[in-house]
């Protein structure tokens, strides 16, 4: 079956400018995760859903960062008046809604801030 | 505040021999730990998750162990193969959170 589809997989843009980058989870995947992987890092928690309403938002780093998820499904993930420090690869991640489940990644999303 | 730290950056075998990572954790009580596998430009994919009272879990080749005294997991990966090179992360969670936290990753390179 289909896996999770993240869209674009490359972005490049100029500082300031505001980008939105989406995320398709599993079909009837409940829960959807997303994170920030810097160069050689490991992943740092963003934002994650359950349904469509976000119960953990702790990871988002500022109030430029922004997401929201439609319908159970489709989420968005918008960052305002980008910053050099926000280039990073941005995954996302579906599961089942028990905590442990396995999550299902993306490939994500690589943007670069020029 | 949590802190999760997985052993040397990188780690270099020979084929064929046991790779073990180590995943070492403080300021947190996991109910959970999983280990995801991560190749270059790709997303992390899922591999073996023990919880807090199971000692050892089993997958073809893979071992993980889980010692909540020690704080520590440990991941084998026995008769290694150059294809098993990659990233590897650990994960801890809780079950009544939502998220896990994840480790940097030691990634493995086997060589012929």
């Amino acid at each position: 079956g289909a896996g999770v589809s993240q869209s674009p997989s490359n972005k490049v843009t100029e500082k300031g400018k505001d980008v939105e980058l989406r995320c398709d989870p599993i079909s009837g995947h409940t829960a959807l995760y997303w994170y920030r992987q810097s160069l050689g890092q490991g992943l740092e928690f963003l934002i994650y859903f359950q349904g469509n309403s976000a119960p953990d938002k702790s990871g988002l780093p500022s109030d430029r960062f922004s997401a929201e998820r439609t319908g159970g499904s489709v989420s968005t993930l918008t960052i305002q008046r980008t910053q050099q420090e926000d280039s990073a690869v941005y995954l996302c991640a579906s599961s089942s809604p028990f905590p442990d489940q396995p999550q299902h990644f993306g490939d994500g999303t690589r943007l670069s801030i020029l | 505040s949590q802190k999760i730290e997985q052993n040397s950056e990188a780690l270099n075998i020979q084929e064929g021999k046991t790779a073990t990572l180590t995943c070492n954790y403080t300021n947190y009580s996991p109910a959970y730990l999983q280990w995801y596998r991560q190749d270059p430009g790709r997303g992390p994919v899922f591999l073996l998750l023990i919880r807090e009272n199971e000692k050892e879990k089993r997958k073809e080749r893979l071992k993980v162990t889980f010692d909540t005294t020690l704080k520590q997991s440990l991941f084998h990966i026995t008769a290694s193969q150059p294809a098993d090179s990659a990233t590897y992360l650990c994960a801890l969670g809780r079950t009544n959170a939502g998220k896990s936290t994840f480790g940097d990753g030691t990634t493995l390179t086997v060589k012929p």
